[in-house]
């Protein structure tokens, strides 16, 4: 079945400093990444739909600029965070959808970044 | 975006009883996903729905669907202390993008 591999599964940084989450696509070309939010005890929160070769499309009150994203090949997407703060830290999940489309959604693992 | 609203938001029962969590929306939808989340770990896809589907089975999972109510229920059959977990429902619409219900949280006591 589809694998999607997400990594890394932990990070502590400092604040102000960057982190990059890498999720690849391990036996099926992801066309589409979709990358998550999820705080303690609540739900997944879409922050950003990246397709291939294009720019990612991020929901209201996401700052693109923050939250960087590249999607720049059909198995592998990047999400940065950019100067982190406390505030930032969270459980971030991607998740993918590609051909062929019978795969469905598949998500990774999930980082739990954590800012000091 | 639609999100589906899950109830109850927690719920704890005896290993080998039934658990059952509903999952409500307003708009139209293509399919309806259920996932299940251990804490703190990635999501894994249970079952999925869809619009034109009623009823599925998975072993002990069943889930039904009334697109008349805009409603999902997910139930569990005789549930042991491994089901314990974060179930989330997720909505799949005419944009193809999935948006997740607020979970249940289950609590199987052993």
């Amino acid at each position: 079945g589809a694998v999607v591999s997400q990594h890394p599964s932990w990070v502590i940084c400092k604040s102000g400093t960057s982190v990059k989450i890498e999720c690849r696509s391990l036996d099926f070309q992801a066309t589409t990444m979709f990358w998550y939010r999820q705080f303690p005890k609540q739900s997944l929160m879409l922050m950003a739909t990246s397709n291939e070769g294009s720019k990612a499309t991020y929901e209201q009150g996401v700052e693109k600029d923050k939250f960087l994203i590249n999607h720049a090949s059909l198995t592998l997407s990047t999400l940065t965070v950019t100067s982190a703060h406390p505030e930032d830290s969270s459980f971030y999940i991607c998740s993918a959808r590609g051909q062929p489309t019978n795969y469905g959604y598949t998500f990774g693992s999930g980082t739990r970044l954590t800012v000091v | 975006s639609q999100q589906g609203e899950e109830d109850p938001q927690a719920l704890s029962i005896q290993e080998g009883e039934n658990a059952t969590m509903n999952c409500s929306y307003k708009t139209s939808i293509n399919n309806l996903q259920w996932y299940r989340q251990n804490s703190g770990r990635g999501l894994v896809h249970l079952i999925l729905i869809r619009s034109n589907e009623r009823e599925k089975h998975s072993g002990r999972l069943r889930v039904t669907l009334d697109t008349s109510k805009k409603s999902s229920s997910l139930l569990i059959t005789a549930s042991r202390a491994a089901d314990t977990a974060s179930y989330f429902c997720a909505l799949n619409n005419a944009g193809n993008m999935l948006t997740f219900g607020g979970g249940t949280r289950l609590m199987v006591k052993p």
